[in-house]
């Protein structure tokens, strides 16, 4: 069973600084299928990356995320207020066939 | 734009089932490109995947929920829906359903969520 380990659990930092998040899968995956997520309060979480790297339409480009193998991260470049969110990394593979990770959650500092 | 759109009881009673129905406007369930999933929130918790289905006859479920879980497609009405057997307390959650891109398997487009609540 391949587990998704995100950290750190909470990310306390302050608008226009850099965010740095952390998944770290149990086995090696396929970056072709690793994606992150955000997720506000009382919404569905939203797609920003996919292929480990490729912004989703609509994505501003202070996002970005790279990796490959057991460990992949999402970069935020510089925080804006509305980016202050819960973040999950997820991916596709071996049984079970889709797995989410805990979730980081960046807050203002 | 493919909207999605849960419904279903808010409020289950302990050892029944719940019933869940996604309902897809602007797209159709039928076709390749897309699987149709489900996925679901506990309060204050995590994403776990529950399972997906592709055409009529082919699903995938988490094996932590396989033995109580069947989601099933209806093309005629552009639905898809989960039954999730004998629950308990711990099946609390909000429920989402997803449209899954097969290319390179992540979710691009979710319903808002329903919260379904276990409780006698």
């Amino acid at each position: 069973e391949i587990v998704l380990t995100q950290s750190p659990g909470t990310l306390s930092l302050s608008p226009g600084e850099r965010a740095t998040l952390s998944c770290r899968a149990s086995q090696s995956i396929s970056s072709s299928y690793v994606a992150w997520y955000q997720q506000k309060p009382g919404q569905a979480p939203r797609l920003l990356i996919y292929v480990a790297s490729r912004r989703a339409t609509g994505i501003p480009d202070r996002f970005s995320g790279s990796g490959s193998g057991t460990d992949f991260t999402l970069t935020i470049s510089r925080l804006e207020p509305e980016d202050f969110a819960v973040y999950y990394c997820q991916q596709y593979g071996s049984s079970p066939k889709l797995t989410f990770g805990g979730g980081t959650k960046v807050e203002i500092k | 734009q493919v909207q999605l759109q849960e419904s279903g009881p808010g409020l289950v009673k302990p050892s029944e089932t719940l019933p869940l129905t996604c309902t897809v406007s602007g797209g159709s369930v039928s076709g390749v490109s897309y699987y149709w999933s489900w996925i679901r929130q506990p309060p204050g918790k995590g994403l776990e995947w529950i399972g997906y289905i592709y055409s009529s006859a082919n699903a995938n479920y988490n094996p932590s929920l396989k033995s109580r879980v069947t989601i099933s497609l209806d093309t005629s009405k552009n639905q898809f829906s989960l039954r999730l057997m004998s629950v308990t307390a711990a099946d609390t959650a909000v429920y989402y359903c997803a449209r899954l891109f097969t290319s390179w398997m992540f979710f691009d487009s979710w319903g808002q969520g329903t919260l379904v609540t276990v409780s006698s």
